[in-house]
C-alpha cells in the first residue's frame, strides 16, 4: 500500500524557516517524481515544488530562492526546506507521488506563519 | 504561466442529478490535464488523468473530456459521496497549475 507521511509543520516566525518531510513507503521512491502542493485555509490548491527522479527541480516564481526541495533515495525520503517565510506561506503542506499526475498524497502538515 | 478557471466556481444539486464542470486553459495544452475530488479536512483525490482516463478504483459515473484549452468533468449521476470541491490541474508545462476550484453541494 502506497503511504505518503508528512512532518515537520508547525508555528514559525516570519522571516523564519521550517524544513518539511515526507517519508514515502509501498512502492519504489526513486523510480517516481515528487511533488509539494499546499492549501491555505478555506482556499485552492497551489502547487510549491518538484523534483524529478535524477534530481531536477521545479519552482513556481511565489517561492523561488526561498523553498528548496530535495529528496533521499535510500531513505524513501522528500524534504521542502523553506526559508524566509511569510504569512502568506501559512496553509497545509502536501507531498504527492506523480505518475504523470498525482496520484497519491500524504494527508498534509500545517504550517503556520505568524508572530 | 498557464492559468486555468473552472466554471461554475459552486452549485447546488440533488441526488441523481447530472453535474458537468469545465474547465478553460489560458492556452493550449494538449490532453494534459487532471481532475481532483477534495473533501473537508482530506487529501485531494485523483479522479481522471491525460483529460478522459479513468483512474483505477473511481466510478464510471466519472469522466473527462476535452482537449486543447477546453475540458469537462461529468458526474452522470450524483450520489452522496460526491459532494465536495473539484479541481482542475494542468501538467502539460511547468509552473503546474490548478483551476480555483468547484463546490458541489446539497441543493
Amino acid at each position: 500500500e502506497v503511504q505518503l507521511v508528512e512532518s515537520g509543520g508547525g508555528l514559525v516566525q516570519p522571516g523564519g524557516s521550517l524544513r518539511l518531510s515526507c517519508a514515502a513507503s509501498g512502492f519504489t521512491f526513486s523510480s517516481y517524481d515528487m511533488h509539494w502542493v499546499r492549501q491555505a485555509t478555506g482556499k485552492g490548491l497551489e502547487w510549491v515544488s518538484a523534483i524529478g527522479t535524477a534530481g531536477d527541480t521545479y519552482y513556481p516564481g511565489s517561492v523561488k530562492g526561498r523553498f528548496t526541495i530535495s529528496r533521499e533515495n535510500a531513505k524513501n525520503s522528500l524534504y521542502l526546506q523553506m526559508n524566509s517565510l511569510r504569512a502568506g506561506d501559512t496553509a497545509v503542506y502536501y507531498c504527492a507521488r506523480a505518475d504523470d499526475y498525482l496520484d497519491y498524497w500524504g494527508q498534509g502538515t500545517l504550517v503556520t506563519v505568524s508572530s | 504561466a498557464i492559468q486555468l478557471t473552472q466554471s461554475p466556481s459552486s452549485l447546488s444539486a440533488s441526488v441523481g442529478d447530472r453535474v458537468t464542470i469545465t474547465c478553460r486553459a489560458s492556452q493550449g495544452i494538449s490532453s494534459a490535464l487532471a481532475w481532483y475530488q477534495q473533501k473537508p479536512g482530506k487529501a485531494p483525490k485523483l479522479l481522471i488523468y491525460d483529460a478522459s482516463s479513468l483512474e483505477s478504483g473511481v466510478p464510471s459515473r466519472f469522466s473527462g473530456s476535452g482537449s486543447g484549452t477546453d475540458f469537462t468533468l461529468t458526474i452522470s449521476s450524483l450520489q452522496p459521496e460526491d459532494f465536495a470541491t473539484y479541481y482542475c490541474q494542468q501538467f502539460n508545462s511547468y509552473p503546474l497549475t490548478f483551476g480555483p476550484g468547484t463546490k458541489v453541494d446539497i441543493k
